[in-house]
């Protein structure tokens, strides 16, 4: 069974800090990882896509690493703002079309401060 | 482009009454949709699924059932709801073509609270 982890939990940084979020998973065998960014009361938001054959995404600030082997995933986060203050969460899907197998994280909850 | 509409947003309904949330996708056709359950302090469950119309998996067994009597168009129901079914309900889609990227998008959700 896939377990997706995310450490830390809460993380809570000045304005203008670059950052690292993190997403471990158990089963290496995936389709692909994706992340979202979830603010107080609202639905997900897509960040970013990595295709199992990928090794990095970048969007803007955001940048998304994969590393199937160790099981890992990082969403790197440049000069970060205060609106980036948000839950971040990771979702692995094992199989092709499968929804079943799509598992998510309990997500990293990020503070940043003006 | 494409959008997804969840409504309604907040629902507070007393335990035994019925329940009706609904969602619909545009600018897309044959999309998987996914109906899952935020509670508080927990992840995301995925509670039901559809690859076509009138095509639903269940994921978890509960008092919710989910219906697609359109192609873009997810409805999740219960006839009688208890005070466990309280919690923040996301409707997702992706798309549905074979060599898609898999990708999973979310409505704004639906904040139930059952008294």
């Amino acid at each position: 069974k896939q377990e997706v982890t995310q450490i830390p939990a809460a993380l809570s940084v000045p304005e203008g800090e670059n950052l690292v979020l993190n997403c471990s998973f158990t089963d290496s065998a995936i389709y692909n990882l994706q992340w979202f960014r979830q603010d107080p009361g609202k639905g997900l938001t897509s960040l970013l896509l990595i295709q199992s054959s990928q090794r990095e995404q970048t969007s803007g600030r955001l940048n998304a690493s994969l590393d199937k082997s160790s099981g890992r995933s990082t969403l790197y986060i440049a000069a970060s703002q205060p609106g980036d203050s948000a839950t971040y969460l990771c979702a692995v899907r094992v199989r092709r079309g499968s929804a079943r197998q799509l598992t998510f994280g309990s997500g990293t909850q990020l503070t940043v401060l003006p | 482009s494409q959008t997804i509409h969840q409504w309604p947003a907040t629902l507070v309904q007393p335990v035994g009454s019925p329940l009706s949330l609904e969602c619909t996708v545009e600018g897309t056709s044959n999309p998987n949709l996914y109906w899952y359950r935020q509670a508080a302090g927990r992840g995301l469950q995925l509670l039901f699924y559809s690859v076509g119309i009138g095509q639903i998996s269940s994921e978890v067994p509960q008092n919710l059932s989910a219906s697609r009597p359109q192609d873009r168009q997810f409805i999740l129901s219960s006839k009688k709801l208890l005070l466990s079914d309280s919690g923040f309900y996301l409707c997702a889609w992706s798309p549905g073509l074979a060599g898609a990227t898999g990708e999973l998008f979310f409505g704004e959700g639906s904040r139930l609270t059952v008294l």
